[in-house]
């Protein structure tokens, strides 16, 4: 149980697309969700927290225009890098607990997105 | 910022036992100790989690003392796949940050 599927894998686009990448919980309800962003030989950045059905809380210096964040249903939330730009290629994960959850399992992280603007 | 330390780097020989120490000095009475891992390019797994007594499972053992401000981390039998970097991190509910782990090398 508690299996977290984080959609893509790897994608490649072009300067100023938007990029969206989707994490699932696949057998409960994923009340919160972390994003992070991770850059080579450095630990996962917390990027922002997002709860089923409010507005994300962002980290101090993460753009909020930039990475929009939809917490929609209880077993999808989105990322969407919009205007992307090199400086923006790095790895996204995201993790996700249920209610009641923290106590027993902790969180689950999906196997992340590697993100290449070029 | 992260509410834990550990040492940058650890070496350990294969089939021994690898233990890795942390520092949670401010944990509060009601945040877990989690230990998750990390190989190259993969999302964090988890080991294993406590609050005040030391656990165990296939995984790993943890130890963590009596004032909650330290634990370790145990691989009884390190072998060359637990080769990872090595997260330690106190649980709340609505705080996830990860310190910087130590990176682990298990060595023939």
């Amino acid at each position: 149980g508690a299996v977290v599927s984080q959609h893509p894998s790897w994608v490649i686009c072009k300067s100023g697309t938007s990029v969206k990448i989707e994490c699932r919980s696949l057998d409960f309800q994923a009340t919160t969700m972390f994003w992070y962003r991770q850059f080579p030989k450095q630990s996962l950045m917390l990027m922002a927290t997002s709860n089923e059905g409010s507005k994300a809380t962002y980290e101090q210096g993460v753009e909020k225009d930039k990475f929009l964040i939809n917490h929609a249903s209880l077993t999808l939330s989105t990322l969407t890098v919009t205007s992307a730009h090199p400086e923006d290629s790095s790895f996204y994960i995201c993790s996700a607990s249920g209610a009641g959850w923290q106590t027993n399992y902790g969180y689950t992280f999906g196997s992340g997105t590697r993100l290449t603007v070029v | 910022d992260a509410k834990t330390t550990q040492p940058p780097s650890m070496d350990c020989a294969e089939g021994r036992a690898a233990n890795l120490p942390c520092n949670h000095s401010t944990i509060s009475g009601n945040e877990y100790v989690y230990w998750y891992r990390q190989i190259h390019s993969q999302g964090p797994q988890y080991i294993i989690h406590g609050l005040k007594n030391n656990e165990t499972n296939e995984m790993a053992s943890l130890i963590i003392t009596e004032d909650r401000k330290s634990s370790t981390l145990i691989l009884p039998h390190a072998t060359l796949r637990d080769t990872a970097v090595y997260y330690c991190i106190v649980f709340s509910l609505s705080d996830m940050r990860f310190g910087a782990g130590t990176r682990l090398t298990v060595k023939p």
